[in-house]
């Protein structure tokens, strides 16, 4: 069946240091690919999303390629700040469908 | 736009008793999700209503559990009788399109039950 598979966490960065969060997934057709960001006390929130091969997702600073090649969707951004730190969460729904398949998550601790 | 709206935030309950967790999703939204968060299982998809209907429901652990959408506008998720090991957090979440889209979360409701 469809899975994703996340990094494992905690990562901890100093500010301004570069961020690459892995997410590999396995899935039939062309899913679309999501990123969610969790922050403490509250609901997943979209920070981007990519809905076919070479799509590239952005949103402050974040950025994700859909790489059909390689089944991946790797979450990145250049510099990193202490209000980043969160837990990430990447996804995927099969085309055309309802149901979201999410990572297990990643928490993302940034260090001023 | 004020989102997903759940109540209560926090619902600390004894073993056995009801408990109802109540969701007012986005307006205009015609997709309903309720998910359970816990640390050992990840986020899972308990139940999907599309413009009210229940439209897979196979992700309810138990006949302890039930779901109404009884408006466009309101939603609940009950359990009878709780048990400690329902304690986790309950996120609903809200869809336009069929729910082949975005889905917007609320905060959450945090359920203890001792």
């Amino acid at each position: 069946g469809d899975s994703v598979t996340q990094m494992e966490g905690p990562v901890t960065l100093s500010e301004e240091a570069f961020l690459t969060i892995n997410c590999t997934y396995t899935a039939t057709g062309y899913p679309s690919l999501f990123w969610y960001v969790q922050y403490p006390g509250e609901g997943l929130q979209l920070l981007l999303k990519a809905t076919k091969a070479d799509d590239k997702g952005s949103n402050k600073g974040f950025e994700a390629t859909y790489r059909k090649e390689t089944t991946s969707f790797h979450l990145e951004k250049g510099s990193v700040q202490v209000s980043d730190s969160a837990v990430y969460f990447c996804a995927l729904s099969p085309s055309g469908t309802y149901k979201y398949i999410f990572g297990t998550g990643t928490r993302l601790k940034v260090l001023a | 736009d004020a989102g997903v709206i759940q109540s209560p935030r926090h619902e600390v309950t004894e073993m056995g008793q009801e408990v109802t967790l109540r969701c007012k999703p986005i307006s205009g939204h015609n997709s309903l999700f309720w998910y359970r968060q816990t640390m050992m299982r990840g986020l899972e998809l308990l139940i999907y209503f599309n413009n009210n209907v229940p439209i897979d429901d196979s992700g309810m652990p138990e006949d302890r559990f039930s779901a109404k959408m009884p408006n466009a506008s309101f939603s609940t998720l009950k359990i009878q009788p709780s048990e400690p090991r329902d304690s986790a957090v309950y996120f609903c979440a809200s869809s336009p399109a069929g729910g082949v889209d975005e889905q917007y979360f609320g905060p959450g409701t945090r359920l203890t039950v001792t």
